[in-house]
């Protein structure tokens, strides 16, 4: 029983790279989020999608972007990564995030990313 | 603009007493609030909910209270365990949304 799982764990990048963040997901949920956590900080939601070919953006989308061809999967894309985009990076999924559902969101283990 | 706000970053409480982490909202739309903790390296795990039509729920050592007028939740923890040293995360959705809010997070000690 996987849930919900992010590669890689961590990553050290350099400015101005780029690099694709994967979360899969197995429980067939529609929902999909991507959020960031700086240090001393609440959840930031980056992007999030409600379904296979829909996403919308969160709170922080500037420098991100994100696909969801299929319903597992929702890979969060760093075009040029800049020191800000160091954080820990976490992808969660669900149901249905309305009042139907009491464990609306679960979540992978997180990537920590570093930008030098 | 932080429409869900955890005033306190950290509380220490002696084990086998009670921990009460407090959250406010400023949304009035919010009517769907949730708890979530996490451990070091690890992603939230959720903990309790409650429905803006009801104004405690309780799930064991865990009960959530909620005050629509004062735009204020709580999460108590009784009695307070060890394992229960993590932070706390506060959230809420209103059922017009596909999101959720957090706001920053109580980190919680249990000492012995």
């Amino acid at each position: 029983n996987a849930g919900v799982t992010q590669t890689p764990k961590f990553r050290i990048l350099k400015i101005g790279q780029s690099m694709t963040l994967q979360c899969t997901q197995d429980m067939n949920h529609n929902y999909m989020y991507w959020y960031r956590q700086d240090p001393g900080m609440g959840l930031k939601l980056i992007y999030y999608s409600v379904g296979a070919g829909i996403t919308d953006k969160g709170e922080v989308p500037n420098g991100y972007n994100v696909s969801r061809s299929t319903t597992e999967d929702f890979p969060l894309r760093l075009e040029l990564a800049a020191p800000s985009q160091t954080s820990v990076y976490f992808c969660a999924s669900s149901l249905d995030p309305g009042l139907a559902s009491t464990d609306t969101q679960y979540f992978g283990p997180g990537t920590r990313l570093t930008v030098l | 603009d932080q429409q869900v706000k955890q005033n306190s970053p950290s509380l220490s409480v002696q084990e086998g007493r009670i921990s009460i982490l407090n959250c406010d909202y400023t949304n009035s739309m919010f009517d769907y609030f949730l708890w979530y903790k996490k451990y070091p390296a690890e992603g939230p795990t959720f903990l309790i909910s409650i429905s803006s039509i009801k104004d405690k729920n309780e799930d064991g050592r865990f009960t959530v209270f909620l005050n629509k007028s004062a735009k204020h939740l709580s999460l108590h923890i009784v009695p307070s365990q060890p394992g229960d040293s993590a932070v706390y995360f506060c959230a809420a959705s209103d059922s017009s949304a596909s999101k959720i809010i957090f706001g920053s997070g109580t980190r919680l000690s249990i000492r012995p």
